[in-house]
């Protein structure tokens, strides 16, 4: 069975950083893409960005320059480190495998002084 | 690419039908034959959760009233008799060009 849990969401100010975790179990990241999808309060699912099992990276136009996608293959663990954050940023952050197979409960990021 | 669904909001009786469309501005079939169109359900509070995924495959525990159909550039999700735990956000994706992109989403209320 496939589990995602995802860690390290919370208030931040504007232009801070923040790092989020997911812990992947019942897949092998060499194996599978993975990707962090968000979701500001009350809207829809927005892909942030994508790592394929290649480990090739992808960035949507507004996180570029300022997220960064990684992995921990001998671990299963993702990450999402994100740098110069935004109010615009504020959302529930998912970590989803591929094309959203699988997603895991969300961790909420706010962006707030 | 900006999928496009209809309605957003869709009031239905249970028992009833319910459909929900679904376009792209261009088509979804990939270079490798394949046409990545999902269709995924979240309901209050909860991750989404996908039903269908190339266009028509149920996955695994989804109830078989819900089908998926299309090609191309239009596709439909529809549930043939409505039940109340059917009540949520349906969202469509594509999964052909990135970044992938959804739909704004179809909020099915029961009447």
């Amino acid at each position: 069975e496939v589990q995602l849990v995802e860690s390290g969401g919370g208030l931040v100010q504007p232009g801070g950083s923040l790092r989020l975790s997911c812990a992947a179990s019942g897949l092998t990241f060499t194996r599978n893409a993975m990707s962090w999808v968000r979701q500001a309060p009350g809207k829809g699912l927005e892909l942030v960005s994508s790592i394929y099992d290649s480990g090739e990276t992808y960035y949507t136009d507004f996180v570029k320059g300022r997220f960064t996608i990684s992995r921990d293959t001998s671990s299963n663990m993702l990450y999402l480190q994100m740098s110069s954050l935004r109010a615009e940023d504020t959302a529930l952050y998912y970590c989803a495998t591929g094309r959203g197979t699988f997603w895991g409960q969300g961790t909420l990021v706010t962006v707030s002084s | 690419v900006v999928m496009t669904q209809s309605p957003l909001s869709l009031p239905v009786t249970l028992g009833q039908p319910a459909s929900i469309s679904c376009r792209s501005p261009q088509g979804l079939l990939h270079s490798d034959g394949i046409t990545y169109l999902s269709w995924f359900h979240q309901r209050p509070g909860q991750s989404p959760r996908r039903l269908i995924y190339k266009v028509s495959n149920r996955d695994s525990g989804v109830p078989d009233r819900f089908s998926g159909s299309g090609s191309g550039t239009d596709f439909t999700l529809k549930i043939s008799r409505v039940e109340a735990e059917d009540v949520g956000t349906y969202y469509c994706g594509q999964g052909t060009y990135w970044p992938y992109t959804f739909g704004l989403g179809t909020k099915l209320e029961i009447k």
